[in-house]
């Protein structure tokens, strides 16, 4: 049972325009969001989180929104740059818990590619 | 500062051998987690560690073995390799904090034959 979607396994985009990787939840017990940005032969790298009394956080060229009532989040970059093309992972973890490992869920991850 | 580094980035085994794959860090963190990626999916946790001397179960956890005897290493053993551990190992850490990121290492490349 997946507990993290990202239903869309590629997304192409031209240069300048925005970007936009969805992912959706079926835990209602996460309450911290990270998005993760992954190039081949390297481990990922973390971008943005979000927790859960928030629904939205800002990073430069990237947002993060999170509605929980639809158990949804999603990262918009603008504007999307040939450098953004990797692969963008989006995990959820139970943080607040208190169950002490942070262990983190991940989606199948989503491969961008923007075109110059 | 390396921060997470892990050793071999490749290697082939044979079914049935036995390997370790290394991971250090220099960061001080006291959380410690090793992941697997297969082709098109998720990472998955495979075991993780709070300090030095406590390990615990992941999602995936069969096949392989851990220990923690310092804050530095993490290292993740395979005793009898199979087609089915073909993956991506990657190892992270993270600092106690309530909203701190996981910080991986640039992984390590398994397959077995």
């Amino acid at each position: 049972d997946q507990q993290v979607k990202q239903n869309s396994p590629s997304l192409s985009v031209q240069e300048g325009r925005i970007s936009i990787l969805n992912c959706d939840y079926t835990n209602s017990m996460f309450d911290y969001f990270l998005w993760y940005k992954k190039y081949p032969a390297e481990g990922p790298t973390f971008l943005i989180s979000i927790s859960s009394i928030k629904d939205k956080n800002e990073d430069g060229r990237f947002t993060v929104f999170l509605n929980k009532s639809a158990k949804h989040l999603s990262l918009h970059i603008v504007p999307s740059q040939p450098g953004d093309s990797a692969v963008y992972f989006c995990a959820a973890s139970l943080a607040y818990s208190g169950a002490g490992s942070y262990q983190l869920t991940f989606g199948k991850g989503t491969k961008l590619s923007v075109i110059p | 500062n390396a921060g997470v580094t892990q050793t071999p980035k490749f290697r082939i085994l044979k079914i049935g051998q036995s390997m370790t794959l290394q991971c250090t860090q220099d960061m001080n963190h006291n959380y410690m987690y090793w992941y697997r990626q297969d082709p098109g999916m998720g990472l998955k946790l495979i075991y993780y560690s709070v300090g030095a001397g406590i390990t615990d179960k992941g999602e995936v956890p069969n096949g392989y073995n851990v220990s923690r005897s310092t804050t530095e290493d993490f290292p993740l053993r395979l005793e009898l390799a199979a087609p089915s551990q073909t993956s991506v190992y990657f190892c992270a850490t993270r600092t106690s904090g309530l909203s701190d990121t996981q910080y991986f290492g640039p992984g390590t490349r398994l397959t077995v034959l």
